[in-house]
């Protein structure tokens, strides 16, 4: 079957740096997207990846490696405003897009 | 600009009813999406319409079904509810580029 894993809380300190890890097993592959979404709303586009590598766009950046069906996205100077659930999601196929189950990211100060 | 718009916000119906959502795209985007989201998981996707043609869809029963209108808004109908289809549904559009964007959903309760 096709399936993200995430994980599903990761804690950071207000300022630091954290990384929510994704690895994917899906029947084809176009691209690694990460989205954004807070408590009641809905998920805002952060990145895409298609090819290997880094992408950043400001605070925050995202990683690819196809070879090991694994990517992350990284987050810089954490805001409290950062505090929210995480997804990867992949396109596969049959151009449906498959989502993790998300990463709840709790931000201390 | 106009974001994506969806409507109702908030629906409640009872078990064996039909119901019918509504989605209007980002001005010039010709693509919509259709998601189910329980709360705690991630988004299951329903159907994609690009160019009011079907271009995928997901592991749902026939009694989800969908269309997208020449001004490339769309409907989203959920014949004889279940318990079960109680969520929050998305309306997702784009330009055909990776990038969606979201509307703010219709929360559906099956009573």
């Amino acid at each position: 079957g096709q399936s993200l894993e995430q994980p599903s809380e990761v804690t950071a300190v207000e300022g630091a740096i954290v990384q929510i890890n994704c690895t994917y097993q899906t029947s084809g592959f176009y691209g690694l997207s990460w989205y954004q979404q807070h408590d009641g709303g809905a998920p805002t586009f952060l990145s895409y990846n298609a090819l290997d590598g880094l992408e950043e766009t400001g605070r925050f950046s995202s990683f690819l490696s196809r070879s090991d069906s694994y990517g992350y996205l990284l987050l810089q100077e954490l805001q409290m405003k950062d505090s929210a659930s995480y997804f990867c999601a992949v396109r596969d196929s049959n151009y449906q897009l498959i989502w993790g189950a998300g990463t709840k990211l709790i931000i201390k100060p | 600009d106009a974001g994506v718009t969806q409507s109702p916000t908030h629906l409640i119906k009872t078990r064996g009813q039909q119901v019918t959502l509504r989605c209007s795209p980002i001005s010039g985007h010709k693509s919509v999406s259709w998601y189910q989201q329980v709360l705690g998981q991630g988004p299951q996707f329903i159907f994609q319409y690009y160019e009011k043609e079907e271009r995928g869809r997901g592991n749902f029963p026939d009694r989800f079904s969908a269309r997208q209108f020449p001004n490339y808004s769309s409907e989203l109908n959920v014949n004889a509810l279940l318990l079960g289809d109680s969520a929050l549904y998305l309306c997702a559009s784009s330009s055909d580029t990776y990038e969606q964007y979201f509307g703010p959903g219709t929360r559906l309760t099956v009573t």
